[in-house]
C-alpha cells in the first residue's frame, strides 16, 4: 500500500544545515511535496518537486529526489530558530491524484 | 493567514454530545478537504469535496458526517464520538482537484473527547 515515512525528530544548531529525509512507496507519484506546520497553525506548502526532476532549489531550500531509492530530502541552509516546526513530506496517491499521502512529520528544533 | 479559517479552534465534548466544526475559505477554490492529525501518526485524509460534491470518503466512521452547502463552506458534524477521536482536525482547500494541486490549510480545530 501507499506509505510515506519520516524520522520523528531532528535537532540542529542555528546556522547549520538541516536535512530532513523521507521515503515513499508509490513510484507513480506525479508530485512530491514538503509542508511546514508551525505551532498552532495549519500546514503550509513549502515547496514541491515534479517526479521527473532530481533537484529543485528555492532560496535556502533544496529538494533532492532519488526515484530509484524512492527517497526525498529537504535541505535547509543556514537554519534559523524561525525554521523550528514540523515538516511533512507528501505524495500523490496512486489511484487518486486528489489524495495526498502524508508522512508522520519531522519535528525540527533549532537551538542557538 | 492562508485564507482558510476554522471554528472553533478548540472543542471539548462528551461522548454523547453533538457538535459541528466549521471551515470557510476565502480563496475562490473549488475543492475542500477534511484531515485528521493525531500525534505520531500520518495525516489522514477523511473527506474530499469538489464543486460541492463528495468525491472521496476514506472509510471514515459514520459518527463523522460532512456537509458542503457551497464551495466556500465545509462542515464536519460530530455525534457520539469516542476518546480516540481526539485529534487536530484540519480543513484545506485547493483551486481544483488534479495532479498538482496546492492545498491551503486552516489552523485546525483541536478536539478533545472526554
Amino acid at each position: 500500500g501507499e506509505d510515506v515515512e519520516q524520522s520523528l525528530f531532528l535537532s540542529v544548531r542555528e546556522g547549520d544545515s538541516s536535512v530532513i529525509n523521507c521515503t515513499y512507496t508509490d513510484s507513480s507519484s506525479t508530485y512530491l511535496y514538503w509542508y511546514k506546520q508551525e505551532p498552532g497553525a495549519g500546514l503550509q506548502l513549502l515547496t514541491y518537486i515534479f517526479s521527473n526532476m532530481d533537484m529543485k532549489q528555492d532560496q535556502r531550500l533544496t529538494v533532492l529526489l532519488n526515484k530509484k531509492d524512492k527517497h526525498l530530502s529537504l535541505r535547509i541552509a543556514d537554519t534559523q530558530t524561525g525554521d523550528s516546526a514540523i515538516y511533512f513530506c507528501a505524495e500523490n496517491a496512486r489511484y487518486n491524484t486528489d489524495k495526498l499521502i502524508f508522512g508522520t512529520g519531522t519535528r525540527l528544533q533549532v537551538f542557538p | 493567514e492562508t485564507g482558510v479559517t476554522q471554528t472553533p479552534r478548540h472543542l471539548v465534548m462528551g461522548m454523547t454530545n453533538k457538535k459541528s466544526l466549521k471551515c470557510e475559505q476565502h480563496l475562490g477554490h473549488n475543492a475542500m478537504y477534511w484531515y485528521k492529525q493525531s500525534a505520531k501518526k500520518p495525516l489522514e485524509l477523511m473527506f474530499v469535496y469538489s464543486l460541492e460534491e463528495r468525491v472521496e470518503n476514506n472509510s471514515v466512521p459514520s459518527r463523522f458526517s460532512p456537509e458542503c452547502p457551497n464551495s466556500s463552506h465545509l462542515f464536519l458534524h460530530l455525534h457520539t464520538l469516542q476518546p480516540e477521536d481526539s485529534a487536530l482536525y484540519l480543513c484545506a482547500s485547493s483551486q481544483d482537484s488534479g495532479p498538482y494541486n496546492e492545498q491551503f490549510f486552516g489552523p485546525g480545530t483541536r478536539l478533545t473527547v472526554l
